[in-house]
């Protein structure tokens, strides 16, 4: 089965806190990773793709660890304009149903 | 580049109607693959279609149904509609039919709502 999992939610952090969101996936036969990111009642959109070395934009930070079918999003300095959703996405290759959503981590940054 | 569009933005159907929801693929792009996103859940994949022909399927019943056209844009019908199909309907293009290696762009949705 191909199954994605992540943090249930919500979370609520002040601004300028750092949080951290983590995401399983169930096969490890994967490609490639991503985290998007959905504001209320729009659609995802891309916020960075996940590289086996752990990449960085910003103050996003994203890691991948294949040993343990794990990835997770590092978000320093909160602001308020992070709050959204931000789903976990692994791509297990192959065609149409194999680009694979986790359920969504809910993100509120508090004034 | 044009990007992916939805059409309408905006439904709202009775119980056991059929609705037909519309994709416009981004230019160059042959793929289109359809999601449903449930409140408070993430997308489920639907189906997607390759050159006209459907290109694998997810766990939804034959009354979801759909088409793509020449120009590679893509409709996804709903028959006999269930309170249940209440959803953000997600359309996403790509050239071929994996996922891109930087993954989806998604079109604005269609969010449906069945009373």
């Amino acid at each position: 089965r191909k199954e994605v999992e992540q943090d249930p939610g919500p979370f609520n952090v002040p601004e300028g806190a750092t949080v951290a969101f983590n995401c399983t996936y169930s096969n490890s036969a994967s490609q490639s990773f991503f985290w998007y990111r959905q504001d209320c009642r729009k659609e995802p959109k891309l916020l960075m793709s996940v590289y086996s070395s752990g990449n960085e934009d910003g103050r996003f930070t994203a890691q991948l660890n294949r040993a343990s079918q794990y990835i997770s999003l590092l978000i320093r300095d909160s602001k308020l304009s992070d709050s959204a959703t931000y789903l976990c996405v692994v791509n297990f290759g192959g065609y149409g149903q194999n680009f694979v959503f986790g359920p969504g981590t809910r993100l509120s940054v508090l004034p | 580049e044009t990007g992916v569009t939805q059409s309408p933005t905006h439904l709202i159907k009775t119980r056991g109607q059929q609705v037909t929801l519309r994709c416009s693929s981004q230019s160059g792009h042959n793929t289109v693959s359809w999601y449903q996103q449930a409140l408070g859940q993430g997308p489920q994949f639907i189906f997607q279609y390759y050159r006209e022909e459907e290109n694998g399927r997810g766990n939804f019943p034959p009354r979801f149904s759909g088409l793509q056209f020449p120009n590679y844009s893509s409709e996804l019908n709903v028959n006999a509609l269930e309170l249940d199909d209440s959803a953000l309907y997600l359309c996403a293009s790509s050239l071929g039919q994996g996922a891109r290696a930087n993954g989806y762009t998604f079109g604005s949705g269609t969010r449906l709502t069945v009373v």
